[in-house]
């Protein structure tokens, strides 16, 4: 049974530059989640989706940020512009219910 | 609000020694709980979770927690440790009525250290 799956893993961008960060969660799972890793923060939830519908968020930064799930397969979190505070480790979790969060590998994002 | 407390940020013990790594939490009811570890460079995964009944729960790679009600607390345990173990835990708690969202709230995190 294939995990939740995360692409790019590593992505170097330039100030300014549009990032695209992509998630496929778990097969019949309703729930999505956005989180972002980094060592001075800790693991902040940013945004998550009931049935591909956004319910709550407000722990994304500002406007730079927006996400989306157009279907119950794929969903996207888009930085744009992006600065250098953004550098971090983004992480998608999806869970059936409250059952648990199952988390992809996580994608490194350093911006230059 | 949940709230979660990981008392320790840094444990080490002896491989083959005993593992205790303590959680509290703060809910107005008695919660979902969670323990999660993160290897460097990997994602979190689900060791174990506590919904309801009994409350010694198993999970994998041998460990297992306890939630005591009376201490608000969820302590994951192993009898004994593996080099393999090293790596960061997370212990989470979630919101049992829907209403109040389905999100985790997770503690700081416990760095495992394990010396040969």
């Amino acid at each position: 049974d294939a995990g939740v799956i995360q692409s790019p893993r590593h992505e170097v961008t330039e100030m300014g530059q549009e990032v695209t960060l992509r998630c496929k969660p778990i097969s019949g799972h309703d729930y999505l989640f956005w989180y972002r890793q980094t060592m001075m923060r800790g693991l902040e939830l940013l945004i998550y989706f009931n049935n591909n519908v956004p319910i709550d968020d407000s722990g994304m930064p500002e406007d730079r940020f927006s996400a989306k799930m157009p279907n119950a397969s794929f969903s996207t979190l888009k930085i744009q512009p992006s600065e250098p505070r953004d550098s971090a480790v983004y992480f998608c979790a999806s869970s059936q219910g409250s059952l648990g969060q199952y988390f992809g590998p996580g994608t490194r994002l350093t911006v230059l | 609000a949940q709230s979660v407390t990981q008392p320790d940020i840094h444990i080490t013990v002896s491989e083959g020694a005993s593992l205790e790594l303590r959680c509290n939490y703060s809910y107005g009811a008695t919660p979902y709980l969670f323990w999660y570890v993160q290897s460097p460079g990997q994602g979190l995964q689900l060791l174990l979770k506590y919904f309801s009944g009994d409350t010694l729960v198993q999970g994998i790679k041998g460990f297992e927690a306890e939630f005591k009600r009376s201490q608000s607390s969820f302590n994951l345990r192993k009898p004994s440790v593996h080099w393999s173990d090293a790596a960061e835990y997370f212990c989470a708690v979630g919101a049992r009525l829907m209403e109040y969202g389905n999100k985790l709230v997770f503690g700081a995190g416990t760095i495992l250290r394990v010396k040969s």
